[in-house]
């Protein structure tokens, strides 16, 4: 069976540029999760869906961010003017309901 | 909301010795799991461990840990560190707050050496 799979694996920006990740999660999954990982630092949910729906994005950090799944399978996360402070491992996350979450190989951002 | 704590930011061991990382946690809600995640360098973090039942002792390729909710804590060991056991370890739990949110620790990096 097929993991979680992020694309792309890496990517470096300039302040102010835009950029989209995307995360095909593990099949029959209803539930996918985007996170954000400092260097050093564990794992802070940024939004999750369940099926298309988002049910949690208070954790977005700004309007910069926005989150899709329009057909409740794959979804991008996209950061619009990124900064510096946004570089980070970005990882996507899929579950079924209330199981146990299966990560994806994540896309390191650098901004310079 | 929820917090897991991981006090040690790095801990070393000799190979064949014992490790215990150290995992405590605060929660105001029914929490309905936790878990040790392992991130190798460069890949994605994968489940350890998982417990939702108190004092009960959970096993997986030679690591431990017993869930204690009188003592809020959820502490991993193995009796005999391997050089390939060298990785990031994080502490998480789920919270019935929001079904199926992880709340992850800061992580542990254990170092094995030979």
């Amino acid at each position: 069976e097929a993991g979680v799979t992020q694309s792309p694996r890496y990517a470096v920006l300039q302040e102010g540029q835009a950029v989209s990740f995307w995360c095909d999660p593990i099949s029959g999954h209803d539930t996918l999760y985007w996170y954000q990982q400092p260097r050093d630092q564990g794992p802070q949910l940024l939004v999750y869906f369940r099926d298309e729906a988002v049910i949690d994005n208070s954790q977005l950090p700004s309007d910069r961010f926005s989150a899709v799944r329009p057909k409740g399978t794959n979804s991008t996360l996209k950061i619009q003017s990124a900064k510096q402070g946004d570089t980070a491992t970005y990882l996507c996350a899929s579950s079924s309901t209330g199981r146990t979450q299966y990560f994806g190989p994540g896309t390191r951002l650098l901004v310079l | 909301g929820d917090s897991v704590t991981q006090t040690e930011g790095l801990v070393t061991v000799t190979e064949g010795l014992p490790v215990k990382l150290n995992c405590t946690y605060q929660t105001t809600y029914l929490t309905i799991a936790f878990f040790w995640y392992v991130q190798y360098l460069n890949e994605a973090p994968q489940v350890l461990l998982r417990s939702s039942t108190d004092n009960k002792r959970t096993e997986h390729q030679g690591f431990h840990a017993t869930l204690h909710k009188s003592s809020s804590s959820f502490h991993l060991q193995k009796s005999s560190a391997q050089l390939s056991d060298s990785a990031l370890y994080y502490c998480a739990l789920s919270s019935r707050q929001v079904v199926g949110q992880l709340t992850f620790g800061s992580g542990t990096r254990l170092q094995v050496y030979a």
